[in-house]
Formats: structure tokens, sequence, C-alpha cells
């Protein structure tokens, strides 16, 4: 079953803050997040693997609880090179041998 | 090191028709899946690969076949093309092991009219 992500979109100025939330009905082992741009391949940002593990990468940084079965991603200071499509993927227990199960993504729109 | 390569880029074909779908990586990872990317579906799992020799099915499995002879190889083969197969593809390779992403390739355009 697919993780739910919200919201569908944000339209943000350059500067400002957004936080994107993925949540499954199932248990999850780990998140991985990433970026889709526009007639591109999506490309990975970071990868989640226990309960309230925190990790950033240059201002974007995401969360993982799970015990509400949820991760979320926070970009800061967002940038117009922030614009794109975030997918959040969950594996099964079993360390991600059988792929991930992606959510709906994310429409980030950054405008200057 | 190219990374995942995919081949074609666009293809178009009639229903009906067969193909396979290409893709190769050189970095020696394990473990290779196929998602296909529809508007508004996000990435659905079609098959994946844990090493040669070894595939399973994912989520979208039906229509759509897989082998994997080398560690650096996994095509995907559409039997009998249909339009509901018109999608964009993409191949990823991820290596053995926790906290590692995985690596997409720059995907395949399928049309089938």
């Amino acid at each position: 079953q697919q993780p739910v992500q919200s919201p569908q979109a944000v339209i943000l100025r350059e500067g400002e803050d957004a936080v994107i939330n993925c949540s499954s009905s199932k248990a999850l082992y780990s998140v991985h997040w990433y970026r889709q741009k526009h007639g591109e391949a999506p490309v990975f940002l970071m990868i989640l693997l226990k309960g309230g593990e925190q990790k950033g990468h240059e201002k974007i940084s995401a969360s993982f609880n799970e015990k509400k079965q949820q991760s979320s991603l926070y970009l800061t200071a967002s940038q117009l090179s922030y614009s794109g499509t975030y997918f959040c993927g969950t594996e099964k227990p079993g360390g991600g041998a059988d792929g991930l199960t992606f959510g709906k993504g994310t429409h980030l729109i950054i405008q200057p | 090191n190219a990374g995942v390569t995919q081949t074609p880029k666009f293809q178009v074909l009639k229903t009906g028709q067969s193909m396979t779908l290409q893709c190769a990586q050189d970095m020696n990872h394990e473990y290779m899946s196929w998602y296909r990317q529809d508007p508004g579906m996000g990435l659905r799992l079609i098959h994946y690969s844990v090493g040669a020799g070894i595939t399973d099915q994912g989520e979208v499995p039906n229509g759509y076949n897989v082998s994997r002879s080398t560690t650096e190889d996994f095509p995907l083969r559409l039997l009998s093309a249909a339009p509901s197969q018109t999608s964009v593809y993409f191949c990823a390779s991820r290596r053995t092991g926790t906290n590692y992403g995985y690596t997409f390739g720059s995907g395949t355009r399928l049309t089938v009219v």
C-alpha cells in the first residue's frame, strides 16, 4: 500500500520554509526521500533507518517517527534549485532488497 | 563510471508488439528494480532482483518479464504491448547493506498506439 504524502503541492517564495509529510498505514522499516526535476530521473536525498532518526543534507533535513509510522522532510530557507517533485519511498523489513513503495509525490514550486 | 544506463530513451510501439527495455549498471550493485511512472501515480514497482539469477514480482508485474543473467544487466520485456503500458520506465540499482539509496537511470519514455 502506497504511503500518503501531504501536501500534494506547495508554492513558496525563495527563502521560505516547507514541510512535506509521508505517512503509512503499515509498520515502516525505513524511509527514503528523493527529488525529481521535470523530465529527469529521481535523485536520492537521504534514508532514515530508525525511529526518531533525523538527518540533514545542506538545508534539507528529515525525521522519522516509527511509532506514528511517518516521516517529514524539512526544507529551510528554500532556494530556486529546490523546485521539483519530492517522493518518499518505504522499505519492507529486510533491508530494501525488494524495492521501494513510493508515495504519489509532492510538487514544490519555489518562486523568486 | 556511467552509473545506470537505460536504452532506448524514447520508443513508440504498436499494440501487440513486443520489445525489451535495456538497463545496465557499472557500480557492481546487487539490487536492481524497474518502476513505471504515470501522472499522479508516483513510481510503481514492476519487478526487482536481489542478484544474478534471482528476480521477483513487484506491485504491477502483469505484461512484463525480467531476467538477470549478470550483475550488470536487468532487461525488462514487454510481451504484447498495450496502450495501458504507455508510461515512463525507470531502472534503479543500489548496493547491499543498509543506509544506501537507489541510483536511477534516465528513463525510457514509451508510447503504445
